[in-house]
């Protein structure tokens, strides 16, 4: 069965600082992998997501995220962090074909942000 | 339109109750879902519809009874619940892509607390 680590529970960053928010997964294929944005008590937005090709993806929001098949990594970066960008953030691995497609989520990185 | 629609947003009922959450997409996806997140959780899967039919069922228990009455819309019947069933419950829609990978469209959910 499929799983994600999302290592850290809680971030802070200042405005302005670059940012890198880690997820590890596990899964016996080829996996598929989104970053999922979370405002309070809102739905979920995807940010990107990986399922072939350039390992280096481009979402939404200035944000970017690399797949490492060594380390089993999906990492999101930002270069510059706005205030607006503090949420909770979900790493997912999906697996199935479509229909019968799973998504299972980390448990989240909260983001704060700090003037 | 990429828009996923539900309500009520928020739904307080006792636990002898019937009530019903609604989801609506016209985005012509095929593919629908709800998930259950539980504060300060990740989104949980709960059932998949595929071209209407039932795909998946993760094993839910009977008082939630979920309903496709066509491929816009998906329901979720609730019946004798539980206060632990107090959560913030999530439609997602998702269509597969010419390149055979796909994404799911997460609506705004329905904060459910029941008493």
């Amino acid at each position: 069965a499929q799983s994600v680590t999302q290592p850290d529970i809680h971030i802070t960053v200042s405005e302005g600082a670059s940012l890198e928010l880690r997820c590890n997964y596990s899964y016996g294929a080829t996996p598929y992998l989104f970053w999922y944005v979370q405002s309070p008590g809102q739905g979920l937005q995807l940010l990107l997501k990986y399922f072939s090709g350039d390992t280096l993806v481009q979402g939404i929001k200035g944000f970017e995220a690399e797949f490492k098949r060594s380390q089993s990594s999906f990492n999101l970066r930002k270069p510059s962090v706005h205030w607006s960008d503090a949420a909770e953030y979900f790493c997912a691995v999906g697996a199935g074909n479509f229909g019968n497609e799973k998504l299972t989520f980390g448990t989240g990185t909260r983001l704060t942000i700090i003037p | 339109d990429t828009e996923v629609t539900q309500t009520p947003k928020h739904l307080v009922m006792g636990m002898t109750n019937k009530k019903s959450l609604k989801c609506e997409q016209h985005m012509g996806h095929r593919a629908m879902y709800w998930y259950k997140q539980k504060a300060k959780k990740p989104p949980e899967l709960m059932f998949v519809y595929s071209y209407e039919k039932l795909s998946i069922n993760e094993s839910v228990p009977s008082r939630f009874s979920p309903e496709c009455p066509n491929s816009s819309l998906l329901n979720l019947h609730l019946h004798a619940l539980q206060p632990e069933d107090s959560a913030l419950y999530l439609c997602a829609s998702s269509q597969v892509m010419r390149t055979g990978s796909y994404e799911q469209y997460f609506g705004p959910g329905t904060r459910l607390t029941v008493t």
